[in-house]
């Protein structure tokens, strides 16, 4: 079955720097689409990246813009997410999600913790 | 940017249908994809492209989309439908995806 397996959160200061992975199996990786979507505690979901299959095509939300960057590696069936100059306002849980076009956001890690705290 | 409103909850008894709307400025020329969130637990999708319901989603969720509002509809709603419903769109104007507040759906 579909999995995607987020890694790599933890506790940053502000400034500071952090990388998320995300392993996907039981799916043809390199066929689609892939975001990072994130929750600050008891807030809704904010849409942060997404990076087309072949990664010719990537997009951010405004308030990460020119500090965020998805990737990816679909040799090694893995998504990308390097977070730079962290602020207290990017702290929550960050998902990797599939995109299935047409038919939305269809398979969801179960998210990593990022925490950005002094 | 492109901005969608949900109400930010709905109470229901056991039985009864629940309808959780999603507004936005002419959301109907957009594809509305809808997902429930139950505490501590990653999303689920239960509606995409307005009204298409994915396999192991039950019957009891619908979903309809016209001018400014988009609706999910869950009928004969059950204790575990309690959760959080989020409406979501592509703004290809922005190049964003986008989701709306949430609707805490609570079974009274």
């Amino acid at each position: 079955q579909i999995q995607l397996v987020e890694s790599g959160g933890g506790v940053v200061q502000p400034g500071k720097s952090l990388r998320l992975s995300c392993e996907a199996s039981g799916f043809t990786f390199s066929n689609y689409g892939m975001h990072w979507v994130r929750q600050a505690p008891g807030k809704g979901l904010e849409w942060v990246a997404v990076i087309w299959h072949d990664g010719r095509k990537i997009y951010y939300a405004d308030p990460v813009k020119g500090r965020f960057t998805i990737s990816r590696d679909n040799s090694e069936n893995t998504l990308y997410l390097q977070m730079n100059t962290l602020r207290v306002d990017d702290m929550g849980v960050y998902y990797c999600a599939r995109d299935a076009s047409n038919e939305g956001i269809d398979s969801w890690g179960q998210g990593t913790l990022v925490t950005v705290s002094s | 940017s492109y901005v969608l409103t949900q109400p930010p909850s709905v109470s229901v008894a056991p039985g009864q249908t629940a309808r959780i709307t999603c507004g936005g400025d002419n959301v109907g020329s957009k594809s509305v994809h809808w997902y429930q969130q139950k505490p501590g637990q990653a999303p689920v999708l239960v509606i995409y492209f307005d009204s298409g319901r994915p396999s192991g989603i039950p019957e009891r969720f619908s979903g309809s989309n016209s001018g400014n509002t988009a609706t999910l509809t869950i009928t004969t709603v059950q204790a575990g439908d309690e959760a959080d419903y989020f409406c979501q769109v592509w703004d290809g104007s922005s190049d964003h995806y986008v989701f709306g507040p949430g609707t805490g759906v609570t079974v009274l």
